[in-house]
């Protein structure tokens, strides 16, 4: 069956480093890629989206990676602030608007 | 910024009631999109909405929700006879054709059903 697993359902870092975030998945050919960020009770917001096609990419302090080999995406805040602090979520896209998400990852940063 | 708008952000329904969830989305994307969260949960894909059809759905989308577009700004949801399962919370989504600004997700409907 098809699984997406976010590995870390929490993960604390201190200010200033970098937080690694991880998705695996099995049984998909995702055509792209997209991370979200959720804050309670809110909505996900928007904040990458890779193709099948492309290795990594980047936006201001965040990255992120895929490897459809491996069958995984590493998502990178660098210089990580408190205001960070949010649950991150990869959601797949198989080529229809369907997104699956995954269950997330909790990030806290410390001051 | 664009935003999408979801009403009422907080709606509580006997079981067996109809309700209807309504979103306006971002006036120039062309797909739509509902997605629920029951607490603690994922995020679920319910259905896609594209050239006033539906264009995909999922099996948690059976025969007691409907979609409707029913003017040129409102996008609904209706749960024709809610169950106590179907506490969540909804978001509506719109986006572009083009996928690479993602998603734009509304804050939520928390639908209680008691």
């Amino acid at each position: 069956s098809q699984k997406i697993e976010q590995n870390s359902e929490a993960l604390n870092i201190q200010e200033g480093k970098t937080a690694t975030l991880t998705c695996n998945y099995t049984n998909y050919s995702p055509a792209y890629l997209q991370w979200y960020r959720q804050d309670p009770g809110r909505g996900p917001v928007f904040l990458l989206l890779i193709r099948e096609n492309e290795k990594e990419k980047r936006k201001e302090r965040l990255k992120v990676t895929f490897d459809t080999t491996l069958k995984q995406s590493l998502f990178h805040i660098t210089a990580s602030q408190p205001a960070d602090s949010a649950t991150y979520l990869c959601a797949l896209e198989a080529g229809r608007r369907a997104l699956t998400f995954g269950s997330g990852t909790r990030l806290q940063v410390q001051p | 910024e664009p935003e999408v708008t979801q009403t009422p952000s907080h709606q509580v329904t006997q079981m067996g009631q109809e309700v209807i969830l309504r979103c306006v989305p971002i006036s120039n994307h062309l797909y739509f999109y509902w997605y629920r969260q029951i607490l603690g949960q994922k995020v679920e894909f319910l259905v896609s909405f594209y050239n006033n059809e539906i264009s995909e759905k999922s099996e948690i989308f059976d025969d007691q929700f409907s979609v409707e577009r029913p003017d040129g700004s409102n996008f609904t949801l209706k749960i024709r006879s809610t169950k106590l399962e179907d506490s969540a919370m909804y978001f509506c989504a719109s986006s572009f054709i083009d996928r690479e600004n993602g998603y734009t997700f509304g804050s939520g409907t928390r639908l209680t059903v008691v």
